[in-house]
């Protein structure tokens, strides 16, 4: 089975720009989660989403926001970009047979904003 | 709330050497342990995981054992590799908040292997 994929690879926008990242669960996946990886830090949870509902939002800006679509793929917004926006900005998906816990992560969207 | 706290990097070793990573926790509940490794440029990955105190993870000749009493899951290989160069990242889900399995992540520990 693929793994879980994510488009662009990379992302250059200027500050006040809004950028839409896209990601694909793992064959079978129910729920995504998004997050933001700064440089020489963890990740930071942005987002869950499980059968379409929001199951959990960390402590982001309402800039941030995201959908989660009927075949499980899922979008993450960013509006009115700032300079601190610029991260690794990672999706993972997990399954119950797995443990809801464990994450299956994507290779990350590199956004630069200038 | 919860918390990951991990040994600070980087660890600088030379191939074949023994490996350790700490790592404790705070949770409210009882949650499971992970530890994820991120190579340069790419995303995280699963490295091994333990749901229940006492249970022991192991793959790729990692391992790493759940103690409740001390609140740690502390990362060992008995001989590391040039390729095992990576950032070693210490992780919680806790079921308790809320039924959300929202993961915790301790900072990143960057392990650097010499030929």
């Amino acid at each position: 089975d693929a793994g879980v994929t994510q488009s662009p690879t990379h992302l250059i926008k200027t500050r006040g720009q809004q950028v839409t990242l896209r990601c694909s669960p793992i064959s079978g996946h129910k729920s995504v989660s998004w997050y933001q990886q700064v440089l020489g830090q963890g990740p930071q949870f942005i987002f869950q989403y499980y059968e379409k509902e929001e199951r959990g939002r960390g402590n982001f800006p309402d800039r941030f926001s995201a959908r989660q679509f009927p075949n499980y793929s899922s979008e993450l917004n960013v509006n009115a970009l700032l300079l601190g926006d610029s991260a690794l900005y990672l999706c993972a998906s997990s399954s119950e047979d797995r443990g809801w816990g464990t994450q299956y992560f994507g290779p990350g969207t590199r956004l630069l904003v200038l | 709330g919860n918390s990951v706290t991990q040994m600070e990097g980087p660890v600088t070793l030379s191939e074949e050497a023994f490996l350790t990573i700490n790592c404790t926790y705070t949770a409210t509940g009882y949650p499971s342990l992970f530890w994820y490794v991120q190579y340069p440029g790419e995303g995280l990955q699963l490295l091994l995981k333990a749901t229940k105190a006492d249970d022991k993870g192991s793959n790729k000749g990692f391992e790493a054992t759940y103690r409740k009493e001390t609140t740690s899951f502390h990362l060992e290989k008995g001989s590391v590799q040039v390729s095992d160069s990576a950032v070693y990242f210490c992780a919680l889900s806790d079921p308790s908040s809320g039924g959300s399995y929202i993961p915790t992540f301790g900072r990143g520990t960057s392990l650097i292997v010499h030929p």
